[in-house]
C-alpha cells in the first residue's frame, strides 16, 4: 500500500500566517493528491482535489501544487476558522489510503 | 442538494451484529462509488473501502477485508456497512462519502455515525 506522511504533524500559527504543510507518499501518484480539513466532531470536508485544483466554494487563500511524491497544501493568510486538522489522501492506487493528519493550531 | 445522511449513533456489545446505513440524496446513486471511512477516538482517517452501487463491484483495504461488509439498495439509494461480530476495537465513527468521478476525491461526506462496542 502506497503510504503517506505528512509533515508537520502539528503546527502552531498566528492569524495573517502563511502556512505550507507537506505530504510525502512513498510511491509516485499519478493523479496527485487531495487535502481535507476536519474540525472537531464535524465531518471531514474537501478543499483540494488532484494536487492542486480548488474544490467549490473554498476560499482562495487555500492552494496546493506537488507531483510524484511530494505535494503541498498552503493556506496563504490564516484565518481563526483555519485551525483544524487536514488529511491528504491519495486515490491512485488500491487501498486508497490518507496520511495521519497535520493538526493546525492557534500561537 | 446533494447530501448523504447516516443512520444514528449505535452502543452495541461485544459479539454482536450491527448494521449502519448512508442514503444519498440529490444525485443519480447508481454512478458513483461510495466510500467508508474509520475514525477511531482521537486519531486520523482510515480509508476501509468502497462500492459501487450500480452493480455492487466493492473493495476493501487490507486491514478491514474480512472484517465488514458492504452492500447498497438502490431502490432507496441506500448503502450499508455491516459487521456479523463486533469488538471493542471497532468504538470509532464511520463515515460515507461519495467519490466524485474522474477527480480523485470525496466530495460530498455524511456527517458520520458513532459506534461504542463495550460490555
Amino acid at each position: 500500500a502506497i503510504q503517506l506522511t505528512q509533515s508537520p504533524t502539528s503546527v502552531s500559527a498566528s492569524v495573517g500566517d502563511r502556512v505550507t504543510l507537506t505530504c510525502r507518499t512513498s510511491q509516485g501518484v499519478s493523479g496527485g493528491v487531495s487535502w481535507y480539513q476536519q474540525k472537531p466532531g464535524e465531518a471531514p470536508k474537501l478543499l483540494i482535489y488532484a494536487g492542486s485544483n480548488l474544490e467549490s466554494g473554498v476560499p482562495s487563500r487555500f492552494s496546493g501544487s506537488g507531483s510524484g511524491t511530494d505535494f503541498t497544501l498552503t493556506i496563504s493568510s490564516l484565518q481563526v476558522e483555519d485551525f483544524a486538522t487536514y488529511y491528504c489522501q491519495q486515490f491512485s492506487t488500491y487501498p486508497y489510503t490518507f496520511g495521519q493528519g497535520t493538526k493546525l493550531e492557534i500561537e | 442538494e446533494v447530501q448523504m445522511v447516516q443512520s444514528g449513533a449505535e452502543v452495541k456489545k461485544p459479539g454482536e451484529s450491527l448494521k449502519i446505513s448512508c442514503k444519498s440524496f440529490g444525485y443519480i446513486f447508481a454512478d458513483y462509488w461510495i466510500g467508508w471511512v474509520r475514525q477511531m477516538p482521537g486519531k486520523g482517517l482510515e480509508w476501509m473501502g468502497n462500492i459501487y452501487p450500480d452493480d455492487s463491484d466493492t473493495r476493501f483495504s487490507p486491514s478491514f477485508q474480512g472484517q465488514v461488509t458492504f452492500s447498497v439498495d438502490k431502490s432507496i439509494n441506500t448503502a450499508y456497512l455491516q459487521w456479523r461480530s463486533l469488538k471493542s476495537s471497532d468504538t470509532a465513527t464511520y463515515f460515507c462519502a461519495r467519490e466524485r468521478e474522474g477527480v480523485d476525491a470525496f466530495d460530498i461526506w455524511g456527517l458520520g455515525t458513532r459506534v461504542t462496542v463495550s460490555s
